[in-house]
């Protein structure tokens, strides 16, 4: 099955460093979502990338959709303590029919700790 | 805003009995879903639904599993005979059209199975 390895598993940073983290795939994608999931609640979707080199910032947060559609990478600048959760990647492909409504693959997640 | 709410947010139940997991999706939404995640663990797709019918499910999704939408705003999920291992946070989620695929994703319900 389709498998996304997701790194680092956790980081432990100081407020005010930045971030990054990423997301790579032994398959294509058409899609990569970033989600963010704070403790007993569902995944909140951050970004959301469709063209493979696209470019995305949400505020502090910044995403890119990898050129070989096989990765990647959210960056979060200047960190605050709000930050801290748990940080997934997903990718989101295509059947052969052309079709798989959100049947998103997960990364492990990247648990993040921001130090005041 | 619109966000898409799931009921009951823990559930505790015995192995072999019947759950109802209940989720009211947005309402201009036409695609619905559910996603589980055992503790520590990755989500996990289980199945997709639209234009009432099953879009596709996962291996996990077997036939101790049924969804249902009753009316024009619930979305349910059923689990017949629950077992120890369908302990889980399940999340619903639901996305307005298919261009695009995001999704929303409720609170979940954390299911707890003795």
């Amino acid at each position: 099955g389709q498998q996304l390895n997701q790194s680092p598993q956790s980081m432990f940073i100081q407020e005010g460093e930045d971030v990054s983290m990423n997301c790579t795939s032994s398959s294509i994608f058409n899609t990569w979502l970033w989600y963010k999931q704070e403790p007993g609640e569902g995944p909140v979707l951050l970004i959301a990338l469709y063209k493979a080199g696209e470019l995305t910032s949400n505020g502090r947060l910044t995403a890119q959709f990898g050129i070989t559609r096989k990765d990647s990478f959210l960056n979060i600048s200047a960190s605050i303590p709000s930050d801290v959760g748990i940080y997934f990647c997903a990718g989101q492909r295509s059947n052969a029919g052309g079709t798989s409504y959100g049947k998103l693959t997960f990364g492990q997640g990247t648990i993040l700790t921001v130090h005041p | 805003e619109p966000e898409v709410t799931q009921t009951p947010s823990h559930q505790v139940t015995q192995m072999g009995q019947e759950v109802i997991l209940r989720c009211v999706p947005i309402s201009n939404h036409l695609y619905f879903y559910w996603y589980r995640q055992i503790l520590g663990q990755k989500v996990e797709f289980l199945v997709s639904f639209y234009n009432n019918e099953i879009s596709e499910k996962s291996e996990i999704f077997d036939d101790q599993f049924s969804v249902e939408r009753p009316d024009g705003s619930n979305f349910t999920l059923k689990i017949r005979s629950t077992k120890l291992e369908d302990s889980a946070m399940y999340f619903c989620a639901s996305s307005e059209a298919r261009e695009g695929e995001k999704l929303f994703f409720g609170s979940g319900t954390q299911l707890s199975v003795l």
